[in-house]
């Protein structure tokens, strides 16, 4: 079993619509959870970070975390054609674990 | 400006050459992290080091070799023994030791093996 599981893609929605991208862990003990966006060739940014249960908002981005499920996801509102990247999932207990990550593209 | 400096961006090799991938970080971080990207991968751990003289192995170490003088510094050796050493790496810092926090990404450095 992977220890950090991704949606599989390609996701690809319409310009304005949500998109959603969801992320489940193994470790029970993880910290700390991070969506990186990923642009083809470059190195992974930070976007969102999460510690406790729940919905964090920042901007068009909102991170929800359910640690009883070990399931995070990220909804991206309002979705632009700059969004079109690879999103990767991180989960933290101790060492910073990645998932495969999810390709989404944004149609004009 | 504060951050963490790869070079070079692109490197070619040839089979059987040992080849040091340069990492600087100016964050004051304790902990620096290298990690190796295939095409529609993530991110598999190569190598970290948590403080100064000291590093760990990651899930794929084979093949590596790091070393940690000085705070700022991090290189990473891909040694002829790396059967598939052609990817994309990855070199990274964190504020804390083993902890909480998010790891800064430097931009990279492609290597392949001709």
């Amino acid at each position: 079993q992977k220890e950090v599981e991704q949606n599989s893609g390609p996701l690809s929605v319409p310009e304005g619509a949500i998109a959603s991208l969801n992320c489940t862990y193994s470790d029970r003990v993880s910290q700390s959870f991070f969506w990186y966006r990923q642009y083809s060739g470059k190195s992974p940014e930070l976007i969102m970070s999460i510690y406790s249960n729940g919905d964090k908002e920042d901007g068009r981005f909102t991170a929800q975390l359910n640690k009883a499920s070990q399931y995070v996801s990220l909804l991206i509102r309002d979705s632009q054609p700059s969004d079109s990247a690879t999103y990767l999932c991180a989960v933290r207990a101790g060492g910073m674990r990645f998932g495969a990550g999810t390709r989404l593209t944004v149609k004009p | 400006d504060g951050g963490i400096t790869q070079s070079p961006k692109y490197l070619f090799r040839k089979e059987g050459q040992n080849v040091t991938l340069s990492c600087e970080q100016n964050l004051n971080h304790d902990a620096m992290y290298w990690y190796r990207q295939d095409p529609g991968q993530g991110l598999r751990l190569i190598y970290y080091s948590q403080i100064v003289n000291d590093f760990q192995k990651g899930d794929i170490a084979e093949g590596y070799s790091v070393s940690r003088e000085k705070k700022e510094s991090f290189p990473l050796t891909v040694t002829s023994a790396q059967k598939n050493p052609t990817a994309f790496y990855l070199c990274a810092s964190s504020i804390d030791r083993g902890g909480t926090g998010e790891l800064f990404f430097g931009e990279g450095s492609r290597l392949t093996v001709l």
